[in-house]
């Protein structure tokens, strides 16, 4: 069976530090992959998806950045976190063969930017 | 106004009720999804539908594609389905996600 891991579960960093959030996922190969964060009281927001290696579309133009340098691994980076970059972040796969595949989720990060 | 709307946006009842979450959406779609996110924060789907109603124990989902309009119902409600309900529709133009802002779920015992 399939697999997400998502770590670490908090966080807490300074700003103008630099971020590295790192997702993998087990049990499939060349899945769709998903970054989100979530707003308290808010819907969640796409921030990058990436449908191959080293392919990775922006949904939102921030101060993050994502690669995927292996099949199954993604990463939600930042040079330098913003106050405003603080939230809760979720990694998501799903399969390649139908739009409405169903997402699956890691357990999140919660990253809090002081 | 969002594209997608639940209500309501926070729901208190006792132990044994019967629990109904609504899902309106604007936008013409392919699927509609739900979703329960977790104290923790973990996210579980569970349904996807085109059409009609699914039911996976003691969760029932259905739409309404004329109306645009989803319901989640939970019948004998107990503290354990505490949680954020999730809407969320995949758009038939662009394929991308939608997502409603979720619903907060206390059961008392």
């Amino acid at each position: 069976s399939q697999t997400i891991h998502q770590w670490p579960a908090t966080l807490v960093q300074p700003v103008g530090s630099p971020l590295s959030l790192e997702c993998t996922v087990e049990g499939t190969s060349n899945p769709n992959l998903y970054w989100y964060r979530q707003a308290a009281g808010r819907g969640l927001q796409l921030l990058f998806y990436s449908v191959g290696i080293g392919q990775i579309s922006s949904e939102v133009p921030q101060n993050l950045s994502a690669s995927r340098p292996q099949d199954r691994q993604f990463i939600l980076s930042s040079k330098k976190l913003l106050l405003s970059d603080s939230g809760f972040y979720l990694c998501a796969w799903s399969f390649k063969s139908s739009y409405n595949s169903p997402l699956h989720f890691g357990n999140g990060t919660r990253l809090t930017v002081t | 106004k969002n594209e997608v709307e639940q209500s309501p946006q926070n729901l208190t009842a006792q132990e044994g009720e019967f629990i109904t979450i609504n899902c309106s959406y604007s936008v013409g779609i392919s699927a509609l999804h739900w979703l329960q996110q977790h104290p923790g924060g973990g996210i579980v789907s569970l349904f996807m539908l085109s059409s009609g109603k699914k039911k996976h124990g003691r969760l029932i989902a259905t739409i309404n594609i004329q109306e645009k309009h989803s319901s989640l119902h939970i019948t004998a409600s107990h503290p354990r389905d505490s949680a954020v309900y999730i809407c969320a529709v995949r758009s038939d133009s662009n394929y991308q996600l939608i997502w409603g802002a979720g619903t907060k779920l206390i059961i008392k015992p």
